[in-house]
């Protein structure tokens, strides 16, 4: 799977969007980027995937460059929920050594305040 | 639709003792996988189960095994404990199916061995 680079924290003020940047500069043709966070004491949370085209669902939206070397979630408005341990995979879709492996990196703390 | 269920929530055991983890996952999920997340290492893959076959290892030794039933529940055993083996033990679900590979994360075991 390919490497990813995460800042290690960032600050968002509670009703604006957090945009949380990913590189993945190294990413395969047939790797897609997913994003998960995990909120204190909690399992990690699901939260969108996309391979090459703009991603949006009911939590987030996910934006991939054209050349799919750099991602950023959005999270359009965000809530003092929000604060959490984000992490962005980039891996096959399943298959292998992939078979129902995440590999999680140390991820961005996001603090929502109020 | 019920989540992923994972009993006990909590566990103290003292060196040298086994246990079991038991982990329910989604209805209709056929994939379960276990993770060790720890300050140190972070979120650490162990293993993932498929139709009761393991199809997937991580780097841990050997006192770590799963199984699954035919119903897809899973458990995971830990022999011999050490203390390095105070984590939290997450187990997720997955559809794996065509356009439905994400995980979905229990809410955890925390095991402290003394």
């Amino acid at each position: 799977d390919a490497k990813t680079t995460q800042p290690t924290s960032m600050d968002c003020a509670e009703g604006r969007a957090a945009n949380l940047p990913c590189n993945h500069s190294t990413i395969s043709g047939n790797e897609y980027v997913y994003w998960y966070r995990q909120i204190h004491s909690q399992g990690p949370q699901y939260i969108i995937h996309g391979l090459k085209n703009n991603e949006t669902n009911e939590m987030a939206s996910l934006i991939i460059t054209e050349d799919r070397k750099s991602s950023t979630l959005i999270l359009p408005h965000a809530t003092l929920r929000d604060t959490a341990v984000y992490y962005c995979i980039v891996r096959v879709k399943t298959g292998g050594t992939s078979y129902g492996k995440l590999t999680f990196g140390q991820g961005t703390i996001l603090t929502v305040h109020p | 639709k019920a989540g992923v269920t994972q009993t006990p929530r909590y566990l103290i055991k003292t060196r040298g003792q086994q246990v079991t983890l038991s982990c329910s996952p989604i209805s209709g999920h056929r994939s379960v996988s276990w993770y060790q997340q720890t300050p140190g290492q972070g979120l650490q893959f162990l293993f993932e189960y498929f139709s009761e076959t393991q199809r997937n290892k991580g780097n841990f030794p050997g006192r770590f095994s799963g199984r699954q039933f035919s119903n897809s529940r899973s458990e995971m055993n830990v022999s011999t404990l050490e203390l390095g083996d105070s984590a939290l033990y997450l187990c997720a679900s997955s559809p794996q199916r065509a356009g439905s590979y994400e995980q979905y994360f229990g809410p955890g075991t925390r095991l402290t061995v003394t």
